[in-house]
């Protein structure tokens, strides 16, 4: 069966630190893989999406960036991070295999990122 | 821009009655509609999918689509305490890569 991680469950970070966030997942190969940020009490805002390794395609401007150096991880980061940074990020995934759209997305457990 | 609209509640139910969560969108193109449930501080769980108009069951949970216009639904009977977190409903629009668009979500409560 698949499996999704995501480490560190939690982090507390000053402004103008760095940041790198780290997903992997298993039992599968070829996901597509996905970043989303959730502000408190709002919904899930789309960052970044990979359909393999070293593609990364990138929603919304901002100071974060994404990489996908092997086929099952995904890394989120920042150079400096903003207090607008802080939320709860997530990692999700679904099946490859071209653009088909009929294939869910599955969640990893977070990282809630504060930034002070 | 393409969205997904939500009631953001709170939605109140009395235990053992039905919940029903609503959500229309914008991309008429969109072929995929997912509901997630979400309770505070963790991540979204998938319940339930659907891709063709009409009703789709299962369990308790019985998610409806009506495509034009533009509207899903989901259905929670016998609503128990248990059920109570909040509710996301999600499409895949139109473009490929499965890209997900999310609504804000509603806030379910079911008290005994």
């Amino acid at each position: 069966s698949q499996t999704i991680h995501q480490w560190p469950a939690t982090l507390v970070q000053p402004v103008g630190s760095p940041l790198s966030l780290e997903c992997t997942v298993e039992g599968t190969s070829n996901p597509n893989l996905y970043w989303y940020r959730q502000a408190a009490g709002r919904g899930l805002q789309l960052l970044f999406y990979s359909v393999g390794i070293g593609q990364i395609s990138s929603e919304v401007p901002q100071n974060l960036s994404a990489s996908r150096p092997q086929d099952r991880q995904f890394i989120l980061s920042s150079k400096k991070l903003l207090l607008s940074d802080s939320g709860f990020y997530l990692c999700a995934w679904t099946p490859g295999q071209g653009a088909r759209g009929y294939n869910e997305q599955f969640f990893g457990p977070g990282t809630r990122l504060t930034v002070l | 821009q393409k969205e997904v609209e939500q009631n953001s509640g709170p939605l109140s139910v009395p235990e053992g009655a039905i919940a029903s969560l609503n959500c229309t969108y914008s991309d008429r193109g969109s072929q995929s509609f997912f509901w997630y449930r979400q309770y505070s501080g963790k991540s979204p769980e998938l319940i339930m999918f659907i891709y063709s108009n009409g009703d789709k069951e299962d369990g308790r949970f019985t998610a409806q689509l009506n495509k034009a216009s533009q509207y899903v639904s989901l259905l929670i009977r016998d609503s128990q305490p248990s059920d109570s977190a909040t509710y996301l409903c999600a499409v895949i629009i139109s473009g490929g890569y499965n890209k997900l668009i999310f609504g804000a979500g509603t806030r379910l409560a079911v008290h005994p």
